[in-house]
């Protein structure tokens, strides 16, 4: 069945350092691939995602590249900023599942 | 964009006793709405699949007894969870997909109910 793994957390950085969340997945056929931010006291929302194989996702100043031999979707941002604290969740849909299925979120918090 | 809400956003209930979590979607019709349970420091698991005019679709090792599933509306699903015991005890996550997206890939989710079962 489908999986993903991704960094524990919590990650503390920071602002204006360099962030990298790991994201690996398994599954069956040819997923899309997606991250999902969680701010406190919020719902979860879609941050970005990728559809195929080499396809990069970005969304304030977040990216993402969808790497099929490595099976990865790692998170990037040059440069963090206190308001990007909260969970980030990596998460695929795909083959037959219709559903997400997530990662256990990694917890984000960046000091001034 | 979307919005999905949920109600109540917490509540603490004696064990026996059962709790019923609204999802609505607030601007857009959903035929089929997700809930996701969350527990601590782990990951959203979908517990079951939620259609307007039919019965629930239930995730392998959810209870379907224990939770009830009802899709009154195109903007209303309820779960209830039915004589409520401390293991019972997590975070409710409620989703619909967004409008117009063929398949479930892109999700609206609502914000969460925090369950205490004492």
């Amino acid at each position: 069945g489908n999986s993903v793994t991704q960094m524990e957390g919590p990650v503390t950085l920071s602002e204006e350092a360099f962030l990298t969340i790991n994201c690996t997945y398994t599954a069956t056929g040819y997923p899309s691939l997606f991250w999902y931010v969680q701010y406190p006291g919020e719902g979860l929302q879609l941050l970005l995602k990728a559809t195929k194989a080499d396809d990069k996702g970005s969304n304030k100043g977040f990216e993402a590249t969808y790497r099929k031999e490595t099976t990865s979707f790692h998170l990037e941002k040059g440069s963090v900023q206190v308001s990007d604290s909260a969970v980030y969740f990596c998460a695929l849909s795909g083959g037959s599942a219709r559903q997400l299925t997530f990662g256990s979120g990694t917890q984000l918090t960046v000091l001034p | 964009g979307a919005v999905v809400s949920q109600h109540p956003s917490r509540v603490i209930c004696k064990s026996g006793t059962s709790v019923k979590i609204e999802c609505r979607s607030l601007d857009f019709q959903a035929t089929t709405m997700f809930w996701y349970r969350q527990f601590p420091k782990k990951s959203l698991m979908l517990m079951a699949t939620s259609n307007e005019g039919s019965k629930a679709t239930y995730e392998q090792g959810v209870e379907k007894d224990k939770f009830l599933i009802n899709h009154a509306s195109l903007t209303l699903s309820t779960l209830t969870v039915t004589s409520a015991h401390p293991e019972d005890s997590s975070f409710y996550i409620c989703s619909a997909p967004s409008p117009g997206t063929s398949g479930m890939d892109t999700q609206y989710f609502g914000p969460g109910t925090r369950l205490t079962v004492l």
